[in-house]
């Protein structure tokens, strides 16, 4: 069956740390990938995607996410995090030519002052 | 703002009370979803409407029904609430015009919903 996996579940860091969170899948297929950050109190709302190109892709606030197709991977980077980072980061995949999405079980940041 | 917003954002039943959830967008997209999300866990795609077509997961419980009367309203009733479907109740759409194009999902702020 189709996953993701996102084998951080907790993370706890200091401002201006660097930041790296990882994302696996396993599907053979061409996919799209997605970051998606939920802050407190808030919905979901989007980070980044990944379609096709550049396997370095750049979203906001800084963030950014490499593709690495042999690896089934998508891993989420950010060189210096902020305390405004706080908050959940969930990873997802949809298979190219479906409409489903497949989350992963998301990554707590905290980031300390 | 175009936004997808969702009705109520508590809800509070009995159990085996029936109970609906509401979902409007002002987007205009044609696909819509309903997600379940518990606590520590991935969302969970429950179905998704393309237009008016219909597609359930496989592992839905039959206790979870949908509705799609227009391009703007979802509704998600769950027929008979049992302890276990106490979660938070997410919508999402998008603009699906080709199935392989990234089309981002856009997403409600979601309804708690507690089963006594």
């Amino acid at each position: 069956a189709q996953s993701v996996s996102q084998h951080n579940h907790h993370v706890i860091l200091s401002e201006a740390a660097s930041l790296e969170l990882g994302c696996n899948y396993s599907y053979g297929g061409t996919v799209n990938l997605f970051w998606y950050v939920q802050y407190p109190g808030q919905h979901l709302q989007l980070l980044l995607k990944y379609f096709s190109g550049d396997p370095l892709v750049k979203g906001i606030k800084g963030f950014e996410a490499e593709f690495i197709k042999s690896k089934f991977s998508f891993n989420l980077r950010k060189p210096s995090v902020q305390w405004s980072d706080t908050a959940e980061y969930f990873c997802a995949v949809k298979p190219s030519g479906t409409y489903k999405y497949i989350f992963g079980t998301g990554t707590r940041l905290k980031v300390l002052a | 703002d175009a936004m997808v917003i969702q009705n109520p954002r508590y809800q509070v039943t009995q159990f085996g009370k029936p109970v609906t959830l509401s979902c409007s967008q002002t987007l205009n997209h044609n696909v819509m979803y309903w997600y379940q999300q518990k606590s520590s866990q991935a969302p969970k795609l429950l179905f998704h409407y393309y237009d008016k077509d219909f597609n359930n997961e496989a592992d839905t419980p039959d206790n979870f029904q949908s509705r799609r009367p227009n391009t703007s309203f979802c509704f998600l009733d769950i027929r008979s609430p049992g302890l276990g479907d106490a979660a938070m109740y997410l919508c999402a759409t998008s603009n699906a015009l080709l199935a392989g194009g990234a089309d981002e999902q856009f997403f409600g702020p979601g309804t708690r919903l507690t089963v006594l």
